[in-house]
């Protein structure tokens, strides 16, 4: 069962910041936190992780609380391309790899 | 670089028939391997995963088995598929360290009539 929580659909319009919140109130000290998009009918993209400390790429920030129960993904301008379901993921450290369990995700609607 | 296919990408197929879809990793070696599974307007539920070869593990009891017959290749399978079957079928894969992202395929959708 995915460990997140995430609002159902949010709009942003084209060229402002989109900010995605995630609730994960039970994570453990050893988990990351993953984001994922998906453009429709296509495979997840890898958009950002991170683990304590507040992460940026060429793509997106993330933002950790400090108790690291709730985390929010930033894209800083949004343009229409960024429109697609965003997955925020714990994830699960197995001895050799890890499990990730999406939830519904949100649904981000860029709007011209 | 790594590449992951994945195939076919749409099949109709009638219930009770069986099914087969193929997924292979370039690149890379000993990879962790992943099936999951998208039914519409639903999230991604984890169906299968694989840390080597003959090794696989199931996360919910299903109409489906998967296998892996070699490094870098990963099937998923039914002998009678069911209507509950449709939905988008993902093969991903990612290396075997802690915090490795997964590597998603283009996705095979699937609809049994």
């Amino acid at each position: 069962d995915a460990k997140t929580t995430q609002p159902t659909s949010m709009d942003c319009a084209e060229g402002r910041a989109a900010n995605l919140p995630c609730n994960h109130s039970t994570i453990s000290g050893n988990e990351y936190v993953y984001w994922y998009r998906q453009i429709h009918s296509q495979g997840p993209q890898y958009i950002i992780h991170g683990l304590k400390n507040n992460e940026t790429n060429e793509m997106a920030s993330l933002i950790i609380t400090e108790d690291r129960k709730s985390s929010t993904l930033i894209l800083p301008h949004a343009t229409l391309r960024d429109t697609a379901v965003y997955y925020c993921i714990v994830g699960e450290r197995l001895n050799t790899g890890n499990q990730f369990y999406f939830g519904t995700g949100t649904s981000l609607t860029v709007i011209p | 670089s790594q590449t992951i296919h994945q195939w076919p990408a749409t099949l109709v197929q009638p219930v009770g028939s069986p099914l087969s879809l193929e997924c292979t990793v370039e690149g890379t070696s000993n990879p962790n391997l992943y099936w999951y599974r998208q039914a519409a307007g639903r999230g991604l539920q984890l169906l299968f995963y694989s840390v080597g070869i003959g090794q696989i593990s199931s996360e919910v009891p299903q109409n489906l088995s998967a296998s892996r017959p070699q490094d870098r290749q990963f099937i998923l399978s039914s002998k009678k598929l069911l209507l509950s079957d449709s939905g988008f079928y993902l093969c991903a894969w990612s290396r075997t360290v802690r915090d490795e992202k997964l590597f998603f395929g283009s996705g095979t959708q699937l609809s049994v009539l």
